[in-house]
Formats: structure tokens, C-alpha cells, sequence
């Protein structure tokens, strides 16, 4: 089961927005609007940020936004704080009826 | 509050088993799915198993299909896997998780596996 494809790093300065995207196929992605972002610092549990491509769990903060065009899904992080530096996944529904994850990106904030 | 608390990890040899267990607490058990996903060492996180709310339906990535069974006691608020001919890449640390919209709003904190001779 191949990964979905995320950059492996990103980077931005306090305040700046970032977006990490997140390419499938159309029998993922793009065939699919199940598609949840996780915010993970090593050591700790990783937390849901968005599911359904676009909707914030009750409690996320409203700088984290999910979209989706054909088949790259992306999540955009608004106003970068310190405390937002950490690992970021993307996970789709596959036609297989298997989920799977992205690879992973790095978030660094300079 | 909402809790999910992973047990039963631990050093097996290559070829054994294990049963991991998740502990629920704080949210109607039986009217959500649940997961289990993994981190082995220095990798991403891996989707290892699903299981429908009254276990009607029941999924498994294809690298533990045959090896792992994933099963609930809505009696007892409790998620397992039970895991076996274990091989080296299962080391891994196992999570729990909260089933919505094939994705997973809450995690446990974790559990380490490690297959090892």
C-alpha cells in the first residue's frame, strides 16, 4: 500500500502562513472526501486537526484550514506560532477499504 | 473527558504473538468505529486496522492481513489486536484511536511492540 505523497519539510516565520499538501490518486484522494490531517509532536499523541478535507474537530484552533483540488488535498496553518512545530500526516479513505497515510512533513518554525 | 489507554505491549521474539488492549473511557463506546495505527522507529505513521461499531465490517492494511485480528468487547469498553507470527518490521509503537470519517479523533498515548531476538 503506497503512501500518500506530502514534502518531507516545510518551513515559515511566527505569523506567516504555510500549506502542506498531500497527493493521491483517484482512488484515494480525489475519489474520496475522507481525507484527516493529524498534528503529531514526537513522544505524544498525535491530534486530529481536520477531517472531510475541510472540518475542524470542536476545540482546533481556526489557523489550521483543509481544502481539496482533484487529487491533492492540502492543509493550510495561518499566523505560525512556536508551539505549531511539529510532525504533520494526511490520511484518505482507498477504494480498498484501507486508509492510508501521508509520509509525513516537518514543520519548522524559523 | 475522553481517554483511551493502550496496554500489553512488550519484547517478543520473531514469529511470536501479543494481544494489545485500548481502554475506553468518557464517550459512548458502542456508537463509534475505532483504529489501530503504528510508528515504527524514525518512520511515518501507519494505518494498521479498522473495526465497525458492532464489528460488522473489519479491514486491515495488506502488511498485517493474515497475521493481526482486530476485536472489541462493547461490554467492556475495550479495543484489541491480537497480533501474530510478529516480524521485525512490526516493531513499532501502536496507537489507538477514535473512529470519525475513516479518520481518528482521538489517540492514545501508546504503546511500544518490539520483535526481537
Amino acid at each position: 500500500q503506497s503512501a500518500l505523497t506530502q514534502p518531507a519539510s516545510v518551513s515559515g516565520s511566527p505569523g506567516q502562513s504555510i500549506t502542506i499538501s498531500c497527493t493521491g490518486t483517484s482512488s484515494d484522494v480525489g475519489g474520496y472526501n475522507y481525507v484527516s490531517w493529524y498534528q503529531h509532536h514526537p513522544g505524544k499523541a498525535p491530534k486530529m486537526l481536520i477531517y472531510d478535507v475541510s472540518t475542524r474537530p470542536s476545540g482546533v484552533s481556526d489557523r489550521f484550514s483543509g481544502s481539496k483540488s482533484g487529487n491533492t488535498a492540502s492543509l493550510t496553518v495561518s499566523g505560525l506560532q512556536a508551539e505549531d512545530e511539529a510532525d504533520y500526516y494526511c490520511s484518505s479513505y482507498r477504494i480498498t477499504n484501507t486508509i492510508v497515510f501521508g509520509g509525513g512533513t516537518k514543520l519548522t518554525v524559523l | 473527558e475522553v481517554h483511551l489507554v493502550e496496554s500489553g505491549g512488550g519484547l517478543v521474539q520473531p514469529g511470536g504473538s501479543l494481544r494489545l488492549s485500548c481502554a475506553a473511557s468518557g464517550f459512548t463506546f458502542t456508537a463509534y468505529s475505532m483504529d489501530w495505527a503504528r510508528q515504527a522507529p524514525g518512520k511515518g505513521l501507519e494505518w494498521v486496522s479498522y473495526i465497525t461499531s458492532s464489528s460488522n465490517r473489519i479491514y486491515y492494511a495488506d502488511s498485517v492481513k493474515g497475521r493481526f485480528t482486530i476485536s472489541r468487547d462493547n461490554a467492556k469498553n475495550s479495543l484489541y489486536l491480537h497480533m501474530n507470527n510478529l516480524r521485525d518490521e512490526d516493531t513499532a509503537v501502536y496507537f489507538c484511536g477514535r473512529g470519525l470519517q475513516y479518520g481518528m479523533d482521538v489517540w492514545g498515548q501508546g504503546i511500544t511492540v518490539t520483535v526481537s531476538s
